[in-house]
C-alpha cells in the first residue's frame, strides 16, 4: 500500500540551530502535504498545508519564518525549524494525499519526528 | 465550522470487555468522518472512515463505527478489547472545503487484564 516516509524519526539539536525534517511519498504523487505538531498527550495541530510547486498555506498563529516548508516535488516536502528553541520540542507529523480534495482521496501519515531542542 | 468533540480523554476497560469511544461532530456540509489510532511515538493509522452510504462502517482490528446524523455522532466500538488495543484514538472530520482534516482531542484507551 501507499507509504509516507518521514525522516528522521528522532532528532536532538542545540538551541539556535536549524533542523530539517523530510516527508516522502514512496509510491504515489503527493499533490498535497500537511504538517502537524503534537504536544505530549494532546491532539494534532495542523501547522500548514503545502501544494506542490506553490507556497505553503500556514494556519493562524504558526510563524512561517520559523517553520519553513518546501514542497518542491510531488514526492518530497520538507519542514525546517529555524533557530530552534526548547519550546519547539515536539512531535511533528506529516501526511500526504494525491489530491487537494480529501473526500475522494486517501490521506497517508508519516511515522512522525520527535524533535528535542536542548 | 467543522469540529469534533471526543467525550472522555481517558477510557479504561477490562480485556474482553466492550470498547466504546465517543465522538460527536459539527459540520455545515455532508460530513466525512474518520477514526485513527496512534501508538506511542508513531504516526496515525486509519481505522475506518465514513464517506457516504452505509452508516455502519467496519474497520480494521475488529473496530466499527456508526454514523448517526440525528445525533451528530460517530462512536467507535469493538465488542471485545485486546491488550494490544491500548493506544490513543482520534476522531476527525474533513473541513468544509474537504481539504483539511480536523482532529478531536483524542481518547486514551487503557486495557487492563
Amino acid at each position: 500500500g501507499a507509504v509516507v516516509s518521514q525522516h528522521p524519526s528522532r532528532v536532538i539539536c542545540k538551541s539556535g540551530t536549524s533542523v530539517k525534517i523530510e516527508c516522502r511519498s514512496l509510491d504515489f504523487q503527493a499533490t498535497t502535504m500537511f504538517w502537524y505538531r503534537q504536544f505530549p498527550k494532546q491532539s494534532l495541530m495542523l501547522m500548514a498545508t503545502s501544494n506542490e510547486g506553490s507556497k505553503a498555506t500556514y494556519e493562524q498563529g504558526v510563524e512561517k519564518d520559523k517553520f519553513l516548508i518546501n514542497h518542491a516535488s510531488l514526492t518530497l516536502s520538507t519542514l525546517t525549524v529555524t533557530s530552534a528553541h526548547p519550546e519547539d520540542s515536539s512531535f511533528y507529523i506529516c501526511s500526504a494525499s494525491p489530491s487537494i480534495q480529501l473526500n475522494n482521496s486517501p490521506l497517508h501519515f508519516g511515522n512522525g519526528t520527535r524533535l528535542t531542542v536542548t | 465550522a467543522q469540529s469534533v468533540t471526543q467525550l472522555g480523554s481517558h477510557v479504561s476497560v477490562s480485556e474482553g470487555a466492550l470498547v466504546l469511544l465517543r465522538c460527536n461532530y459539527s459540520s455545515s456540509v455532508p460530513p466525512y468522518l474518520f477514526w485513527y489510532v496512534q501508538y506511542p511515538n508513531q504516526g496515525l493509522q486509519l481505522l475506518l472512515k465514513y464517506t457516504t452510504g452505509a452508516t455502519l462502517v467496519k474497520g480494521i482490528n475488529g473496530f466499527e463505527a456508526e454514523f448517526k446524523k440525528s445525533e451528530t455522532s460517530f462512536h467507535l466500538t469493538k465488542p471485545s478489547a485486546h491488550m494490544s488495543d491500548a493506544a490513543e484514538y482520534f476522531c476527525a472530520v474533513l473541513s468544509g472545503g474537504y481539504n483539511k482534516l480536523i482532529f478531536g482531542a483524542g481518547t486514551r484507551l487503557a486495557v487492563h487484564p
